[in-house]
């Protein structure tokens, strides 16, 4: 997986409680990622970051927080989870935006009662 | 809402077989394709990209062909082995969306040995 890990692999909460999701990658790369996949939809970007503390909104960015204070780390926050928010999430790294492949993590299972 | 249950488009081939797997891509204007590959619990993962500039493009087995006159993109892999099962995604990007992904659903490719 390219040196990406995610934490946690499997986490299981309930409606109304905040879940913070780490993604962390050792290959230096500028653009961090992170997407939901459901039955159904594929692959939608949740939030992006180009840089340290740069980050900019995807296509299914409500309820969705993220912060990039080194670049090394992406964090994604559900401030307050809903079942609408089970679902795998998947982190991915780039080198540059759009012409270079991504490379993704093992993924995350969020499972919100 | 969600599709739950939606069944992906599946293709299913003998081993050995040529396995030929479509996509139609959205935007006329996108001159960066990719193919990934997702097995069943892991991140989706690169199998070979192509720009607009080129029709065809050969990796190890498989082979991509763009024409760009239909928005058409294809996978071709060639003696189709039991580790070729997954589902593959195709992904497009292009200058008009800020360099984003836009991902096709998938398909699903069993190999029957």
């Amino acid at each position: 997986d390219a040196g990406i890990t995610q934490s946690p692999r499997h986490k299981v909460t309930e409606t109304g409680t905040p879940v913070t999701l780490r993604c962390h990658q050792t290959e230096n790369h500028r653009y961090m990622y992170w997407y939901r996949q459901d039955p159904g939809h594929g692959l939608r970007l949740i939030h992006y970051s180009y840089g340290v503390k740069d980050t900019d909104k995807g296509e299914v960015s409500d309820g969705y927080s993220v912060s990039r204070s080194k670049t090394e780390d992406f964090l994604l926050t559900l401030e307050s989870a809903t079942s609408s928010q089970t679902s795998v999430y998947f982190c991915a790294i780039s080198e540059i935006a759009g012409l270079d492949t991504q490379y993704f993590g093992p993924g995350t299972r969020l499972t919100v009662l | 809402g969600e599709s739950v249950g939606l069944h992906l488009p599946t293709l299913s081939v003998q081993e050995g077989d040529n396995s030929i797997i479509n996509c139609a891509y959205s935007n006329s204007a996108s001159d960066y394709f990719i193919w990934y590959k997702q097995e069943s619990g892991k991140g989706p993962q690169f199998i070979i990209d192509i720009r607009s500039n080129m029709d065809k493009r050969q990796g190890q087995r498989v082979t991509v062909l763009l024409n760009k006159t239909v928005k058409h993109l294809s996978l071709q892999i060639a003696a189709t082995q039991p580790g070729d099962s997954a589902v593959y995604f195709c992904a497009e990007t292009g200058p008009g969306n800020n360099r984003k992904l836009i991902w096709g659903l998938g398909t699903s490719l069993a190999v029957n040995p």
